[in-house]
C-alpha cells in the first residue's frame, strides 16, 4: 500500500516566524511532488511542484526534496495568519496514482 | 481562464438513495479525476480519465459507485445506493496532462442520512 505520510499537527508559528511542513513517502517510484493549500471548507489549490532533488523558492515558499530519504519538506517563511490552513502533500509516479497525505494544520498566531 | 465547474455544491440523500455528481473540467485539460475527501483526510483518488478513457479505477467502489467522461469532456460520478459512510466531499480536477498537479473545482458535499 503506497502512502504518503504527515504530521497532523496542528502546527502553531508565531506571526513572521518560519513554518516548516514534512512529509515521507512510500513509493520509490514517485515521481512529481506537489504541496497544496486547503483552507477550511474550500477545495486544495497548488502552491508549490518539486520533481528533483533539491531545494525549489517562490516566493515566501520552499519545497525540499530528497529522494533517497524519501522526504519532502515546504518552508514558509514570514508565516503571516493568513497561511493558517491544512497543508497537504501529494505523490504520483508517471501521471499515476496521485496519493495524497492526510495534511498538517498550520496556524500563525498575530 | 474558467476554472473547474462542479454541481451540485451540496446534497443530503437517505441511506439507498442514488446521486449524481457533474463536473465539467478547464477546457483543454485532457486528464480527470474524482477525489473522495473524508473529513479530517486527505483527497482519495477515486478515479482517473485520460480524454475518455479510464487510467485508474483501483479505488472505486465498483458495487456502488460508477463513471463516465462521455466525449472526454464533462463527467458525471454517481453512487447507488448511497451508504452512510459515503458522506464525503466529492471533488473533481482536471490537469493539461497527466502527472501536471491538478486543479480542483470547489467540491460537491454529500450526506448520506
Amino acid at each position: 500500500q503506497k502512502e504518503v505520510e504527515q504530521n497532523s499537527g496542528p502546527l502553531s508559528v508565531p506571526e513572521g516566524a518560519i513554518a516548516s511542513l514534512n512529509c515521507t513517502y512510500s513509493d520509490r517510484g514517485s515521481q512529481s511532488f506537489f504541496w497544496y493549500r486547503q483552507y477550511s471548507g474550500k477545495s486544495p489549490e497548488l502552491i508549490m511542484s518539486i520533481y528533483s532533488n533539491g531545494d525549489k523558492e517562490d516566493g515566501r515558499f520552499t519545497a525540499q526534496l530528497n529522494k533517497a530519504s524519501q522526504y519532502v519538506s515546504l518552508l514558509i517563511r514570514d508565516s503571516q495568519p493568513s497561511d493558517s490552513a491544512t497543508y497537504l502533500c501529494a505523490t504520483s509516479e508517471g501521471g499515476f496514482k496521485t496519493i495524497f497525505g492526510a495534511g498538517t494544520r498550520l496556524f500563525v498566531k498575530a | 481562464e474558467a476554472g473547474v465547474a462542479q454541481s451540485p455544491r451540496y446534497k443530503i440523500i437517505e441511506k439507498r438513495q442514488s446521486v449524481a455528481f457533474w463536473c465539467n473540467p478547464i477546457s483543454g485539460h485532457a486528464t480527470l479525476y474524482w477525489y473522495q475527501q473524508i473529513l479530517g483526510q486527505g483527497p482519495k483518488l477515486l478515479i482517473q480519465f485520460q480524454n475518455n478513457g479510464v487510467v485508474d479505477d483501483s479505488q472505486l467502489p465498483k458495487d456502488r459507485f460508477s463513471a463516465e467522461r462521455l466525449k472526454g469532456v464533462d463527467s458525471t460520478l454517481k453512487i447507488q445506493p448511497a451508504k452512510l459512510e459515503d458522506s464525503a466531499v466529492y471533488l473533481c480536477a482536471s490537469s493539461l496532462v497527466s502527472g501536471d498537479s491538478d486543479t480542483f473545482g470547489s467540491g460537491t458535499r454529500l450526506t448520506v442520512v
